[in-house]
C-alpha cells in the first residue's frame, strides 16, 4: 500500500539556520508533490508545488527536491524564523489532483 | 488570490443532531471540492471528492449515508453529518480547486470546522 513517511518528532532549530525537513514515499508514482503549512487549528496553506520531471524549485526562502529515484522530497527553509514555526505537510499527487498527506512534521524555531 | 470560507468554525451539539458544514470558494469557481478529516497529531485523509453537480466520490470505509455531500454550484459544497455521536467529533476541512484545472494544481483550504459531538 502506499505510504508516506515524514519525521513524526518535532524539529527544533535556532532562528537564522536552515530547517531540512523529509518527505519519504514508498509503492506510489506521483505526477508531483506539494508542500504545505499547518498552523494549530488552521486549514493547511499551500507553499510549493514540484512536478515529477522537476529536481528542484525555489520561492523567497524556502527550496524543495523531488528525487523520483530515491522517491523522496527534501524541504529546506533558509535563514529560518520563529514565525516558521508550524507543521508542515507534503502531498502527493496524481493527474487526477487528488493528494495523499503525509503525518507532518512540527518545526520549531527558536529565537 | 484563492480563497476559501468553510463555516461554522467550530459545532459543539448532542448525540443525534445532524450538523451541516459549509464550504465555498470565494474568488474562484471550483470544479471539484474536498472534503478531509483530521485527527489531533495526524494527517489529513481524505474523506469524499465533490464535483459539482454529480455525486460524490467516497473514499473507503467511509459511509456516504452518514456524510452526506452537496456540490449545487462551482462556488459551494456542503458536508452534512447525519445523526452525529461522540466518535464523530474531528476536525472537517474542505479544500477547492480551480475549476479547468486538471493535475499538478495546487488545492486551497478552508480553516476547518471543529465539530464536538457531546
Amino acid at each position: 500500500s502506499q505510504k508516506i513517511e515524514q519525521n513524526s518528532e518535532a524539529l527544533n532549530i535556532q532562528e537564522g539556520k536552515t530547517a531540512t525537513l523529509t518527505c519519504n514515499y514508498t509503492n506510489y508514482s506521483p505526477a508531483y508533490l506539494q508542500w504545505y503549512r499547518q498552523d494549530p487549528g488552521r486549514g493547511p496553506v499551500f507553499l510549493l508545488l514540484i512536478r515529477e520531471n522537476e529536481k528542484e524549485k525555489r520561492k523567497e526562502r524556502l527550496k524543495v527536491t523531488f528525487d523520483t529515484t530515491l522517491k523522496q522530497s527534501l524541504f529546506h527553509i533558509t535563514a529560518s524564523q520563529p514565525a516558521d514555526s508550524a507543521t508542515y505537510l507534503c502531498a502527493l499527487g496524481d493527474a487526477g489532483n487528488m493528494l495523499t498527506f503525509g503525518g507532518g512534521t512540527r518545526l520549531m524555531v527558536k529565537p | 488570490g484563492a480563497v476559501v470560507s468553510q463555516h461554522p468554525s467550530w459545532v459543539i451539539c448532542k448525540s443525534g443532531t445532524s450538523v451541516k458544514i459549509e464550504c465555498r470558494s470565494l474568488d474562484f469557481q471550483a470544479t471539484t471540492m474536498f472534503w478531509y478529516r483530521q485527527f489531533p497529531k495526524q494527517s489529513l485523509m481524505l474523506m469524499a471528492t465533490s464535483n459539482e453537480g454529480s455525486k460524490a466520490t467516497y473514499e473507503q470505509g467511509v459511509e456516504k449515508d452518514k456524510f452526506l455531500i452537496n456540490h449545487a454550484s462551482l462556488t459551494l459544497s456542503t458536508l452534512t453529518v447525519t445523526s452525529a455521536h461522540p466518535e464523530d467529533s474531528s476536525f472537517y476541512i474542505c479544500s477547492a480547486a480551480r475549476q479547468g484545472a486538471w493535475g499538478n494544481q495546487p488545492q486551497h483550504f478552508g480553516d476547518g470546522t471543529r465539530l464536538s459531538i457531546l
